[in-house]
């Protein structure tokens, strides 16, 4: 069965610095990968994906994450936080086991410091 | 413009008094589900449908009901709300590539 994980559900990082959230997932068959934000009192909008290809991905608001197989890891980094950017995020998987259902992680909340 | 519509976005009611939240689509999807977020609990799937007329049950189908007559349309049935059902319900379309979600449903039963 697939699974996902999210290392902290509360992450803090001063306003500037590196955002790095973690993400592990389990799955015999190659996944697709997703990042979800939400942010206060809103709906989950789509950060960015990973299905095939190049393994670093770019998504919105200047996050990315990379797939590293080997790892079977999904990490989401921005290089330098902005306060705009506090939200919880989500991150799923998806394959032809779930029957291209997703299959969330429990969240990891976002908090910058000013 | 693409998009998920659910109405209504807010909803108190009373314990036993049936009610619907809508869900529509623009985009063609075949597929649609619906969730409800609780703190600490993260999204959990209530039902999904594959295509119209297939609906099968997701982790917590319990007290709820949903229909799919039409492709564009999955409305979620509360039969006799109860005060456990108080939540925050999104609807999603889409499947394989990522899914869309509606703005959400923030549903208090007193």
């Amino acid at each position: 069965a697939q699974s996902v994980t999210q290392l902290g559900s509360h992450v803090s990082v001063s306003e500037g610095a590196l955002v790095l959230l973690r993400c592990n997932y389990s799955s015999s068959v190659p996944p697709y990968l997703f990042w979800y934000v939400q942010y206060p009192n809103q709906g989950l909008q789509l950060l960015l994906k990973y299905t095939t290809g190049a393994t670093l991905v770019k998504g919105i608001n200047g996050f990315e994450a990379e797939f590293k197989k080997s790892e079977t890891s999904f990490h989401l980094t921005k290089p330098s936080a902005h306060m705009s950017d506090a939200a919880e995020y989500f991150c799923a998987v998806s394959s032809l086991d779930s029957n291209y259902q997703l299959i969330w992680g429990a969240g990891t909340k976002l908090i910058i410091k000013p | 413009e693409a998009q998920v519509t659910q109405n209504p976005r807010y909803l108190i009611t009373v314990t036993g008094k049936k009610l619907t939240v809508t869900c529509s689509q623009n985009m063609n999807h075949e597929y649609m589900s619906w969730y409800r977020q609780d703190p600490g609990l993260g999204l959990r799937q209530i039902y999904y449908s594959m295509n119209v007329e297939v609906t099968d049950k997701g982790d917590v189908p319990e007290g709820y009901k949903v229909s799919r007559k039409e492709k564009r349309n999955f409305p979620l049935i509360l039969e006799s709300p109860s005060p456990n059902q108080t939540s925050l319900y999104f609807c999603a379309s889409g499947r394989n590539y990522g899914y869309t979600f509606g703005s959400g449903t923030r549903l208090t039963v007193v």
